[in-house]
């Protein structure tokens, strides 16, 4: 199944600043996932990213929040907007193992403490 | 409307002894269903599935049970080895490859 590099790895944020996260995949992937898990809680898909076409945005999230950028078969970024301490989660990247699958290979995952 | 809940947050057994970890779901358009496992800092891990029309899956010391007509799914692990010790997701998803809904985690211990 793919790889998946995710930068960074964890970072610590002012209130109101952004960050960009970035994801790496090293084989060509039609979609790409972003998950959030917030702490003590269960993992969320935030939007799918499809090459060529604007991101799929799940109910609660919106993409003056959350912009993803899609600009090749590989690569990903999420950014997380003018931050609060609630943005404080870990953020994951995923991808299908194959096409049309249900099962999802994750990346390590960005770990974000919003202070 | 936490479609997928996982009620125990934490189990622990004894090495050699089976682990059970349990999962209940509301949808019943949820049409497979899978396992996940979570180290400290790494990114979740792919364990087992199984397909809404099946009630039962094997791999090695993992093997899953649905009971359809319950909403429930359970993972079982025997024997359990300290190696084991990770917090397990349940998911499911309805015919939709990316979208799983996750429950909230069990923090497996396996003592030595």
């Amino acid at each position: 199944s793919a790889v998946i590099s995710q930068k960074p790895s964890r970072d610590i944020c002012q209130r109101g600043t952004s960050l960009t996260i970035q994801c790496q995949v090293d084989s060509q992937v039609t979609m790409m996932f972003w998950y959030r898990q917030q702490p003590g809680q269960s993992l969320t898909l935030i939007a799918t990213a499809n090459q060529g076409s604007e991101a799929t945005y799940e109910s609660g999230f919106v993409i003056d929040k959350f912009p993803i950028s899609r600009p090749n078969l590989t690569f990903s970024t999420l950014t997380v907007s003018n931050m609060s301490p609630e943005d404080s989660s870990i953020y994951l990247c995923s991808v299908e193992v194959s096409s049309g699958a249900n099962v999802l290979t994750f990346g390590a995952g960005s770990r974000l403490t919003v202070l | 409307d936490q479609q997928v809940k996982q009620n125990s947050p934490s189990l622990s057994v004894q090495e050699g002894r089976i682990s059970i970890l349990n999962c209940d779901y509301t949808n019943s358009m949820f049409d497979y269903f899978l396992w996940y496992k979570k180290y400290p800092a790494e990114g979740p891990t792919f364990l087992i599935s199984i397909s809404s029309i099946k009630d039962k899956n094997e791999d090695g010391r993992f093997t899953v049970f649905l009971n359809k007509s319950a909403k429930h799914l359970s993972l079982h692990i025997v024997p359990s080895q300290p190696g084991d010790s990770a917090v397990y997701f349940c998911a499911a998803s309805v015919n939709q490859g990316g979208k799983l809904i996750f429950g909230q985690g069990t923090e497996l211990s396996v003592k030595p």
